[in-house]
């Protein structure tokens, strides 16, 4: 069955710092992968997404974020957070079919220090 | 595309009291998902849809939940009767899965429900 860890529950960095949200699935074959962003009372709005290709994938807001098999990983990254990315971050995996099912992490929750 | 539309935003309800959460997706899509999201289990996928056809409800809590979609454009998420623990955000989304570039789901504003 397909998974998704997000070690971190929380994180804060200072304005302007570069951060690194980490992910980590289980899937016994090559993973559709998504990051997903949620504002306070918002839904979840789609940063990007790999399915196959070049392993570092470009997205909204600045944001990037690179799949490692090796490493079953596929971490966000963002060389110079602004105090708008304070949010809730959501990592997220399916399988390709006619009817995908999309399974969500638990969440890094973003803090962001002036 | 006005987006994946949920009725109502906000419920307050007394417990043993019957729920209904709706949904519209986006127009054209051919999945829909159901998620609960809570402090403590964080984003739990319900069931999910294809063709309005349920594939997996395996993550429906019990039978106090049930959820329908009798046609393309319009699927509910019931419950009965509810209970204070299914107080929750409650989230539609939609997807349009007939090639890899179309697999991301677009998500509604949610159902913020209370149950007192």
């Amino acid at each position: 069955a397909q998974s998704v860890t997000q070690p971190d529950i929380h994180i804060t960095v200072s304005e302007g710092a570069s951060l690194e949200l980490r992910c980590n699935y289980s899937y016994g074959a090559t993973p559709y992968l998504f990051w997903y962003v949620q504002s306070p009372g918002q839904g979840l709005q789609l940063l990007l997404k790999y399915f196959s290709g070049d392993t570092l994938v470009q997205g909204i807001k600045g944001f990037e974020a690179e799949f490692k098999r090796s490493q079953s990983s596929f971490n966000l990254r963002k060389p110079s957070v602004h105090w708008s990315d304070a949010a809730e971050y959501f990592c997220a995996v399916a399988r390709y079919s006619s009817a995908s099912k999309i399974i969500f992490g638990s969440g890094t929750r973003l803090s962001i220090r002036p | 595309d006005a987006g994946v539309i949920q009725s109502p935003r906000h419920e307050v309800t007394e417990m043993g009291q019957e729920v209904t959460l709706r949904c519209k997706p986006i127009s054209g899509h051919n999945s829909l998902f159901w998620y609960r999201q809570t402090m403590m289990r964080g984003l739990e996928l319900l069931i999910y849809f294809n063709n309005n056809v349920p594939i997996d409800d395996s993550g429906m809590p019990e039978d106090r939940f049930s959820a329908k979609m009798p046609n393309a454009s319009f699927s509910t998420l019931k419950i009965q009767p509810s209970e204070p623990r299914d107080s929750a955000v409650y989230f539609c989304a939609s997807s349009l899965a007939l090639s890899a570039m179309n697999t991301e789901a677009f998500f509604g504003q949610g159902t913020r429900l209370t149950v007192v």
